[in-house]
């Protein structure tokens, strides 16, 4: 599986945009990439996923790279309920998903 | 939107004793089953996949003899851990895939197993 670096921390200040980078410079054409989020004692808990266009949703921006080696989820607005642990996950997509196989993540502390 | 019912959240055995956890699919059918263990400030470590109606595939290192996993339905899919020691205490994940929606993966709220 490809793999992803991200930040091990980041932290923010409430109703304050967030920006989570996520490298995987040996990411494949087929590869979609996922992000997660995990809250204490929690499954994880899907965000939002893409693999080519900048994406969005009610939870979050995906905005991927020319060159794909790159992206960065967005939280236009933090709250405290934000903070998380979020991962960002290649994974092949198209008709026969892969498994989801989880790096570190990054630990999102949101002050108020 | 796609549910997976995991139970219980939290469960104290003692050791030498076998403990099963279930994941449920609640409305929709889910092909392929996933578990994870994750330890205290770790990440989730995939431990098994399954498809219904044939045995798991385990990662690297997993147990299988260990760590019984049945995936009888398309949507139920159970994890035995048998004769649970202190080190098999862990927090245990299922996610589930099926037809669409959200990425494909649906996670349970997963297990706290907890042995003494």
């Amino acid at each position: 599986d490809a793999k992803t670096t991200q930040p091990n921390s980041m932290e923010s200040n409430e109703e304050e945009p967030v920006h989570l980078p996520c490298n995987h410079s040996t990411i494949s054409g087929t590869d979609y990439i996922h992000w997660y989020r995990q809250l204490p004692s929690q499954g994880p808990e899907y965000v939002i996923h893409g693999l080519t266009s900048n994406v969005n949703n009610r939870m979050a921006s995906l905005a991927i790279a020319e060159d794909r080696k790159s992206s960065t989820l967005i939280l236009h607005r933090a709250t405290l309920r934000d903070a998380a642990v979020y991962y960002c996950i290649l994974n092949a997509g198209g008709t026969s998903y892969g498994k989801l196989t989880f790096g570190q993540g990054t630990i999102l502390t949101v002050h108020p | 939107g796609a549910v997976v019912s995991q139970h219980p959240s939290r469960v104290i055995c003692k050791s030498g004793t076998s403990v099963k956890i279930e994941c449920r699919s609640l409305d929709f059918q889910a092909t392929t089953m996933f578990w994870y263990r994750q330890f205290p400030k770790q990440s989730l470590m995939l431990m098994a996949t399954s498809n219904e109606g044939s045995k798991a595939t385990y990662e690297q290192g997993v147990e299988k003899d260990k760590f019984l996993i049945n995936h009888a339905s398309l949507t139920l899919s159970t994890l035995t851990v048998t004769s649970a020691h202190p080190e098999d205490s862990s927090f245990y994940i299922c996610s589930a895939r099926g037809a669409g929606g959200k990425g494909g993966y649906t996670f349970g709220s997963g297990t706290r197993l907890t042995v003494v």
